[in-house]
């Protein structure tokens, strides 16, 4: 299916453990981004790419890595849970050509709780 | 630095008109776009505005652009109960990417 698909849905991981979210689309789109999205805080940007093997912080990194070996793939991994990581977190991608009307496609979220 | 704000509820009776608003700071934004989110999905763009219009309308949707005081607003037409949302109003500066707003949660009373 095209889009731009995450995983899993819901997680659920002990304090201190290393998870790793999945984030793949199929459009070969170059730019691809990690939000988490938390009530009082809404959209935060965690990390971004701008291609394959290209990777750059955003506003608040610390306690995640990304990797980009391959343009369609963007994983994101909590290196040590921690409960302040509880949160939904989205990937989004964008085409470095329609960097206009058509915006940011989001995937449908992890929710991700740490206890 | 960019910074978007917006409100953080807005309470409307089925039928009626809504109007969400936004500020945003960075004056060499090219587009401004707004998102909605339904519960327990990810984000999905109702429609943009390029920084040399004033106004766009697209069905039940206007957006009105007053780029000299920096403010957006989202009205929708005769709101319905699935129009029940949070809605983001973004903008893309001048370092290309995009700034979200905290978000506008739409309750849709019947």
């Amino acid at each position: 299916d095209a889009g731009i698909t995450q995983s899993p849905r819901y997680k659920i991981t002990e304090t201190g453990r290393q998870v790793t979210l999945m984030c793949h689309q199929t459009w070969s789109h170059s730019y691809m981004f990690w939000y988490r999205q938390d009530l009082g805080h809404g959209l935060r940007l965690i990390y971004y790419s701008a291609a394959a093997d290209i990777t750059d912080k955003g506003e608040v990194p610390d306690g995640y890595v990304v990797s980009r070996s391959k343009t369609e793939n963007f994983p994101l991994t909590l290196e040590s849970a921690t409960r302040s990581q509880t949160s939904v977190y989205f990937c989004a991608s964008e085409n470095q050509r329609d960097r206009g009307s058509y915006g940011y496609t989001f995937g449908s979220g992890t929710r991700l709780t740490v206890v | 630095g960019e910074d978007v704000e917006q409100s953080l509820f807005l309470s409307v009776r089925e039928g009626d008109s809504s109007v969400i608003n936004c500020t945003y700071t960075d004056s060499s934004s090219t587009y401004l776009y707004w998102y909605k989110q339904e519960p327990g999905a990810g984000l999905q763009l109702l429609t943009y505005i390029f920084s040399n219009m004033d106004m766009k309308q697209d069905q039940r949707l206007t957006v009105l652009l007053n780029k000299k005081d920096k403010h957006l607003s989202l009205r929708i037409a005769d709101t319905q109960t699935g129009d029940s949302a949070i809605y983001f109003c973004a903008e893309r500066g001048s370092n290309y990417k995009l700034t979200f707003g905290k978000g506008t949660l739409l309750t849709v009373n019947p």
